[in-house]
């Protein structure tokens, strides 16, 4: 078991379908992140949050939203997404303090898009 | 555009042997170092991080930094089938703030 939590683990969805995925971690982290993971490839950023704020946007396709509702949430909500979108998602968070701390990463939800 | 680079493998080792993952990285500014397994389907986990020149050894696993060559190295001593998985190298690069870079990964066969 990880100390960062996804939901749903699994998500099928339909290309006019709007869903969201959850993320939630309790170890008092102040930097969250989004991961997009297709298969063997490297997991790939999509946005960082630093202290509830979006830091880091990597050029996402605006049918993906992020959302940051405290400290401990992290949300990706999902509109109209593409074929090409199946991946696993993965959130991962990570401390702030005193140089470059390690990240942490959930179970992922593993999407398909029909 | 800032690398990292790892051989994509299958890296096949006889159990009972040692197992040895190298990364190579662009950014000599680069701090800190960490390696990720991850099993087929699973999420990355982290295995190890080191920040300076030297060795790093927690229980089975090594890790390696040697910046002036720009490579960082993981050694799995009396390798188990169970240490089967991918390895992802991820740099966190010279003011790059939170962001890693990810190598794309070793893929590791312990054979029984």
């Amino acid at each position: 078991d990880t100390e960062v939590t996804q939901t749903p683990k699994h998500l099928v969805m339909g290309m006019t379908n709007k869903k969201s995925l959850k993320c939630e971690q309790h170890m008092g982290h102040r930097a969250m992140y989004w991961y997009k993971q297709k298969a063997k490839k490297p997991p790939e950023l999509m946005f960082v949050y630093s202290y509830e704020k979006l830091s880091i946007n990597e050029s996402v396709p605006s049918r993906f939203s992020p959302e940051c509702p405290n400290s401990s949430l992290l949300n990706l909500h999902l509109h109209a997404l593409q074929p090409e979108d199946s991946a696993l998602y993965l959130c991962a968070s990570s401390s702030v303090s005193q140089g470059f701390q390690p990240q942490h990463f959930g179970d992922g939800t593993r999407l398909s898009i029909l | 555009q800032k690398e990292v680079e790892q051989n994509s493998g299958p890296l096949s080792v006889p159990e009972g042997a040692i197992a040895s993952l190298n990364c190579t990285y662009s950014d000599r500014g680069s701090q800190s170092f960490f390696w990720y397994r991850q099993y087929s389907g699973k999420s990355p986990e982290l295995i190890m991080s080191i920040y300076s020149n030297g060795d790093k050894e927690d229980g089975r696993f090594t890790a390696q930094l040697n910046k002036a060559s720009q490579y960082v190295s993981l050694l799995i001593r009396d390798s188990q089938p169970s240490d089967s998985a991918t390895y992802l190298c991820a740099v966190n690069q010279n003011n790059a703030g939170n962001m890693l870079t990810f190598g794309g990964g070793t893929r590791l066969m312990v054979k029984p």
